[in-house]
């Protein structure tokens, strides 16, 4: 069966510091692979997502940036951090646009 | 681009009462998925109900779909206490192949 891995769980920051947050998908090829954040109390707002290693497409320009090294990894980086960029982060994977799985979230504070 | 728009933004109501929750939607759409969020954790697809497909059922949860008036709706017959979470619409474009936009949910309450 499909699972998903997003890591770290929580994580705090200072400003200026960078960031990577790593999501792995296994028992799947090829998967549609999402990063969303969602502030307290909000929905979610789209970051990146990818549909193949090295396709990668931004929805809102910002300090932040992603990779797909392999074909089920999802990266979340930054090299400087926002006291913004708080939030939390979820990764999602998908067969297609039907029925996505989120990973457990990543809740990052910027102190 | 697509947005889902929940109401009410919260909803309370006793163990054993129906949960309505509403979305409605800018344009049209290929289909709507329902999702649910436990607090501090990640999103759980509940339901995918297709633009052609007016209701559908999973369990206690009913989905119903409008597209004339671009809405849907979520009941939850017989609440119970670890159906609290908060709720969420989401909708891809008409081909169906543009990642999912995500409404501001719904929080729902239920009281045991």
């Amino acid at each position: 069966s499909q699972t998903i891995h997003q890591w770290p769980a929580t994580l705090v920051q200072p400003v200026g510091s960078p960031l990577s947050l790593e999501c792995t998908v296994e028992g799947t090829s090829n998967p549609n692979l999402y990063w969303y954040r969602q502030a307290a109390g909000r929905g979610l707002q789209l970051l990146f997502y990818s549909v193949g290693i090295g396709q990668i497409s931004s929805e809102v320009p910002q300090n932040l940036s992603a990779s797909r090294p392999q074909d089920r990894q999802f990266i979340l980086s930054s090299k400087k951090l926002l006291l913004s960029d708080s939030g939390f982060y979820l990764c999602a994977w998908a067969p297609d646009s039907y029925g996505y799985t989120f990973g457990s979230g990543t809740r990052l504070t910027v102190v | 681009s697509q947005q889902g728009e929940e109401d009410p933004q919260a909803l309370s109501i006793q163990e054993g009462e129906n949960a309505t929750m509403n979305c409605s939607y800018k344009t049209s759409i290929n289909n709507l998925q329902w999702y649910r969020q436990n607090s501090g954790r990640g999103l759980v697809h509940l339901i995918l109900i297709r633009s052609n497909e007016r209701e559908k059922h999973s369990g206690r949860l009913r989905v119903t779909l409008d597209t004339s008036k671009k809405s849907s709706s979520l009941l939850i017959t017989a609440s119970r206490a670890a159906d609290t979470a908060s709720y969420f619409c989401a909708t891809p474009d008409y081909s169906g192949n543009t990642p999912l936009v995500f409404g501001k949910g719904t929080r729902l309450s239920v009281i045991a």
